[in-house]
């Protein structure tokens, strides 16, 4: 089955710096590829996605990257506010389902102001 | 629209009890996918269930563990005779179709076992 890494587990930037949080995908049958990002005690939120017959996306200060040669797709955000603490989970999914999703183990995000 | 209701949010159980935890789709929703978290761990998958049918149960352990999406009523994810090892969080998340792509979680329910 898929299996899906994230790294770094832990990230720490100042308030306004980037946060740059990488993920790599086994399964070259993969399509679509969610961040989720998620507060403590609270659900996972939907922040971008991507599939795999895109390369880039943006929304504001949120973009994702995709690497389908290499299996790796990437979170970049900019100009990071103390909002932004939280838990990053990069995700997975196949062909045929999109909604059954193999997640990574999550990047904790902490700005500090 | 209410969104995806889990309930409980919080459930307390002896070790060898049953724990039933329930998830009622959005209004429209047909999809019902189960995740457990451990805790500083991501999401696994489950199940995913359409109505009164399971496709995919790939990710459930095959003892104590079972699932069911009745025609009328919640999704109901069923643990019996816990163990501590069942201590998580447990997402459930629904979707229209299985090709759209935003998948609504749930709050998630806690399980504890004492």
């Amino acid at each position: 089955g898929e299996n899906v890494e994230q790294h770094p587990s832990t990230l720490s930037v100042q308030e306004g710096d980037s946060a740059v949080i990488k993920c790599t995908y086994s399964d070259s049958a993969s399509n679509y590829f969610p961040w989720y990002k998620q507060e403590l005690g609270k659900r996972p939120q939907l922040i971008i996605d991507i599939r795999s017959n895109v390369g880039e996306k943006k929304d504001q200060r949120i973009a994702v990257t995709l690497n389908k040669t290499a299996k790796h797709f990437s979170l970049h955000i900019t100009e990071t506010q103390p909002e932004d603490s939280a838990v990053y989970f990069c995700a997975a999914s196949p062909i045929g389902n999109f909604n059954k999703f193999y997640f990574g183990s999550g990047t904790k995000l902490n700005v500090k102001p | 629209n209410a969104g995806v209701m889990q309930n409980p949010r919080h459930l307390v159980r002896r070790r060898g009890q049953e724990a039933r935890l329930r998830c009622s789709p959005m209004k429209g929703h047909s999809h019902v996918y189960w995740y457990r978290q451990l805790p500083e761990e991501g999401l696994k998958f489950m199940v995913y269930l359409q109505k009164e049918n399971i496709i995919d149960e790939s990710g459930m352990p095959k003892e104590r563990f079972s699932a069911e999406f009745p025609k009328e009523g919640p999704s109901i994810l069923r643990i019996q005779q816990v163990v501590r090892g069942d201590s998580a969080a447990y997402f459930c998340a629904s979707s229209p179709t299985v090709q759209n792509t935003e998948a609504f979680f749930g709050q998630g329910t806690r399980l504890t076992v004492v």
